[in-house]
């Protein structure tokens, strides 16, 4: 079973920040959280990834709560080629690997 | 640089068949994960090599096998095909099997239909 919640779909208007929630209460002190998205018919695209400290990259901005218990994906400027699913991921330890548990993800579109 | 590549693209196989799908990671990673997505749903982990090694196995049923060459390419087969077994197989590399801050790099998959 997936470890992370999130909301089915969102809206969010073109030029505007988009905020993605993702609960994962059940995360442990050396599991990661991680962001992918998928635009329809590719492959999942990396976005970016944290443990406790917030992040930001060329692509976004991860806030991440003191408790780790949830975070927060910020598309700061969304374009409609921002729509896509987007997966909040927690990375689980197992016998020497890690493997990604995804869930179903937020369904984002970007409205003109 | 080149990203993962899978091949081929899209494949029609009747039930009961046998099937080979096919994986290039990124130069220089070593480790390669396969997942299978079924419409509507998120990535489920199958396997992950790393070294030519089976290093993590999901709730998959014998009838998939995989394995990773020297050159760190790796193959998915799925033996006696069930409609099932209709779903976008994903391959996704990274450079190491065991680092949690090492993020996997997909391809954009194989879109197997079981007719």
């Amino acid at each position: 079973d997936a470890k992370t919640t999130q909301p089915t779909s969102m809206d969010c208007a073109e030029g505007r920040a988009a905020n993605l929630p993702c609960n994962h209460s059940t995360i442990s002190g050396n599991e990661y959280v991680y962001w992918y998205r998928q635009i329809h018919s590719q492959g999942p695209q990396y976005i970016i990834h944290g443990l406790k400290n917030n992040e930001t990259n060329e692509m976004a901005s991860l806030i991440i709560t003191e408790d780790r218990k949830s975070s927060t994906l910020i598309l700061p400027h969304a374009t409609l080629r921002d729509t896509a699913v987007y997966y909040c991921i927690v990375r689980v330890a197992g016998s020497g690997t890690y493997k990604y548990i995804f869930g179903t993800g937020t369904r984002l579109k970007v409205l003109a | 640089d080149a990203g993962v590549t899978q091949s081929p693209t899209h494949l029609i196989k009747t039930r009961g068949q046998q099937v080979t799908l096919r994986c290039s990671p990124i130069s220089g990673h070593k480790s390669v994960s396969w997942y299978q997505q079924v419409l509507g749903q998120g990535p489920q982990f199958i396997f992950q090599y790393y070294e030519k090694e089976e290093r993590g196995r999901g709730n998959f049923p014998d009838r998939f096998s995989a394995r990773q060459f020297p050159n760190y390419s790796s193959e998915l087969n799925v033996n006696a095909l069930l409609l099932g077994d209709s779903a976008l197989y994903l391959c996704a590399s990274s450079l190491e099997a065991a680092r949690v801050n090492q993020p996997q790099h997909f391809g954009d998959g194989t879109r197997l239909s079981i007719l």
